[in-house]
């Protein structure tokens, strides 16, 4: 079975600060990841997708993706209260069709 | 555009009621997907329909139907609910039918969520 792991949380982080979210999968074929983001109450929207080897930015969020060592990471700089949140990381994996694979996420508090 | 819409928002069911849970996307999109939100599970997807005429059994499909209308309308109908199936419900939408890898079109769209509770 394909399986997508993330540590649940909280991860609490002051104002400022960098917050680092991980997720590790377990198919070393697999080639695009998402990172959506969800808030208490709402549904998930998409906030990355990263698809090479290596970093990429969008403003504030950076996603980092590793494929030798199976893992992608989210990068928050200058956290902010608005984004304390649950992140969720989903994985296409090669051969599943058109089905993303979602892990558990990992809820985020930024604290003032 | 109003993206991807379901009905309804909330719904309450007694053990052994019947309902259909609606979801439209006006996107033009080819797939859609039912998926159900659980404490501590993250999503899990239950039925998804890759293009209008075809439907696939997700990782937890027991207990539901779903009918693809037509292109727009994804409906997911519980037959005879049980407490079990108490969660929330998200209908998501994605652009191409087929997988592209390298392209952000795997984006999948998501509905406002139902909340059901099966009593």
């Amino acid at each position: 079975q394909k399986e997508v792991e993330q540590n649940s949380g909280p991860l609490s982080v002051p104002e400022g600060a960098i917050a680092s979210l991980n997720c590790t999968y377990s198919d070393r074929g697999s080639q695009s990841f998402f990172w959506y983001r969800q808030y208490s109450g709402k549904s998930p929207e998409l906030i990355m997708f990263i698809y090479s080897n290596g970093d990429k930015e969008d403003g504030r969020f950076t996603a980092q993706l590793n494929k030798a060592s199976q893992y992608v990471s989210l990068l928050i700089r200058d956290s902010q209260p608005s984004d304390s949140a649950t992140y969720l990381c989903a994985v296409l994996f090669t051969g599943g069709g058109n089905k993303l694979t979602f892990g558990t996420g990992t809820q985020l508090k930024v604290e003032l | 555009n109003a993206g991807v819409t379901q009905t309804p928002k909330f719904q309450v069911l007694k053990t052994g009621q019947s309902m259909t849970l609606q979801c439209a996307q006006d996107m033009n999109h080819n797939s859609m997907y039912w998926y159900r939100q659980d404490p501590g599970m993250g999503l899990r997807l239950i039925y998804y329909s890759a293009s209008e005429g075809t439907t696939d059994k997700g990782e937890v499909p027991n207990g539901y139907n779903v009918s693809r209308l037509n292109k727009r309308e994804f409906s997911l109908r519980l037959e005879s609910a049980a407490p079990s199936q108490t969660s929330v419900y998200f209908c998501a939408s994605r652009a191409r039918g087929e997988s592209n890898l390298r392209s952000s079109y795997n984006e999948q769209f998501f509905g406002p969520g139902t909340r059901l509770t099966v009593l």
